[in-house]
């Protein structure tokens, strides 16, 4: 079945980049996500990019994603105590079929 | 208005009961999920339905019952309550096509005594 990995824990200091990484099996993949899940919430949609781009970028967030390698990135550019949350990568293959399947969250810790 | 709404919040209950979490969404959305997320954060899929019917059942135990009365609810029942059904459950919903994007309600947190 399909599979997404990513790292489990970053560590980074206040105004430095961050980059969370995943990987994912499924070629199909049509849609690629990340999503932000704060303490004590719900994970909430942070951005997204669809298979045939190789790059996005919203504001200090920038995704890079490497279809040959199905590698997907995340680069938080001046990270913020705010960003400190669990980031999870998730796939879709046909979002008409509604399934996504995840990854299992990178805990991003920001330190002053 | 919030979009995808869940009760209780939390939940403390004792081994072997019965018990019920509820999930609603405004969204007009086709499509609702449940997941169960464990101390170590990991997200599992449990139930998908479209249209009040069930499409994803993941490998989960038959004390779980999704009940969907209309497509703007979707309830899940546990029976027999064990420890390690101890965990967050998220009810989310999405619209199939275009994004995909899901919204996810705010959890329930569910402690088995």
């Amino acid at each position: 079945g399909e599979d997404v990995e990513q790292s489990l824990f970053l560590s980074v200091r206040e105004g430095d980049s961050s980059v969370i990484n995943c990987t994912y099996t499924d070629s199909s993949s049509t849609y690629l996500y990340w999503y932000k899940q704060e303490p004590g919430a719900g994970l909430q949609l942070l951005t997204y990019i669809f298979s045939n781009m190789d790059m996005k970028q919203d504001q200090r967030l920038t995704v890079l994603l490497n279809k040959k390698d199905k590698h997907l990135s995340l680069r938080i550019a001046d990270t913020q105590t705010g960003d400190s949350a669990i980031y999870f990568c998730a796939e879709s293959p046909n979002t008409n079929a509604g399934k996504s399947t995840f990854g299992d969250g990178t805990t991003l810790t920001v330190k002053p | 208005d919030t979009a995808v709404s869940q009760t209780p919040k939390y939940l403390v209950t004792q081994m072997g009961n019965d018990k019920s979490i509820k999930c609603e969404q405004n969204l007009g959305h086709d499509t609702m999920y449940w997941y169960k997320q464990d101390s170590k954060k990991f997200l599992k899929i449990m139930f998908s339905y479209n249209n009040k019917e069930l499409i994803i059942n993941e490998t989960v135990p038959n004390r779980f019952s999704p009940k969907s009365p209309d497509k703007a609810h979707l309830n899940l029942h546990i029976n027999s309550l064990e420890l390690g059904d101890s965990a967050v459950y998220f009810c989310a919903s999405s619209q199939p096509g275009g994004v995909g994007e899901q919204y996810f309600g705010p959890g329930t947190r569910l402690t088995v005594t």
